[in-house]
């Protein structure tokens, strides 16, 4: 079954921290992986995307991995910021482009 | 959320009445994307369309409908048979089909259901 697992489900952390978002997956054949930013109470941002042959993306201060071996995904958020606080998403897309799996996220919390 | 907007932003339905949500995109997309998110869930498809006059059934199609009469509309409409309507609804769009790594799915701001 194609699944998608995020952790951890919630995480606060203070102002001007690092912090790391885990994405594993089941889904197969892989085709890529997108990490998206979810404002509460808007519609979801793409950050990055990832195919099989990358394993590191940055984009400004997040910089998202991939292991296609294990089949693990991190999304790294360096010097957070207020603005930081959100959830983040992973989505994963099996070969034939059809089928598209999100994961639940994981609730961010920036503290000042 | 770019060039997708949706409306309303909140509605609220008493229950047995079907209601209408509207979703716009000038991207010149040609497929669009209905799914319904549910806290601690990841979003759910309900319908998708890859061109005018065409949709599919999503993961969670019943108790809703779709029309495709123009490019750049998707309206979703929920019905009395949908049994547990209260959610966000997300409609997104795509300049093909979104699974290929070239098709980002673009998403508008959501619509927040609650049936009273």
């Amino acid at each position: 079954k194609n699944q998608v697992e995020q952790s951890p489900q919630s995480l606060i952390i203070l102002e001007g921290k690092n912090c790391t978002l885990q994405c594993n997956y089941t889904v197969s054949p892989f085709s890529n992986l997108r990490w998206y930013k979810q404002d509460t109470g808007r519609g979801p941002v793409s950050l990055t995307i990832m195919t099989f042959s990358e394993n590191t993306k940055s984009n400004g201060r997040y910089t998202a991995t991939l292991d296609a071996d294990t089949k693990q995904s991190s999304l790294h958020i360096t010097a957070s910021q207020l603005s930081d606080s959100a959830s983040y998403i992973c989505v994963v897309s099996d070969s034939s482009a059809s089928k598209i799996i999100f994961g639940s996220g994981t609730r961010l919390s920036i503290r000042p | 959320d770019g060039g997708i907007t949706q409306s309303p932003k909140y509605l609220f339905r008493k229950e047995g009445q079907n209601v209408t949500l509207s979703c716009e995109q000038n991207l010149n997309h040609d497929a669009m994307y209905w799914y319904r998110q549910d806290p601690g869930q990841g979003l759910r498809l309900i319908y998708y369309s890859q061109i005018v006059n065409d949709f599919q059934k999503g993961d969670i199609a019943e108790g809703y409908s779709v029309s495709r009469e123009k490019k750049e509309s998707f309206p979703l409409t929920v019905t009395s048979a949908q049994k547990n309507p209260t959610a966000f609804y997300l409609c997104a769009s795509s300049i093909g089909l979104a699974g290929s790594a070239y098709n980002e799915q673009f998403f508008g701001p959501g619509t927040r259901l609650t049936v009273l």
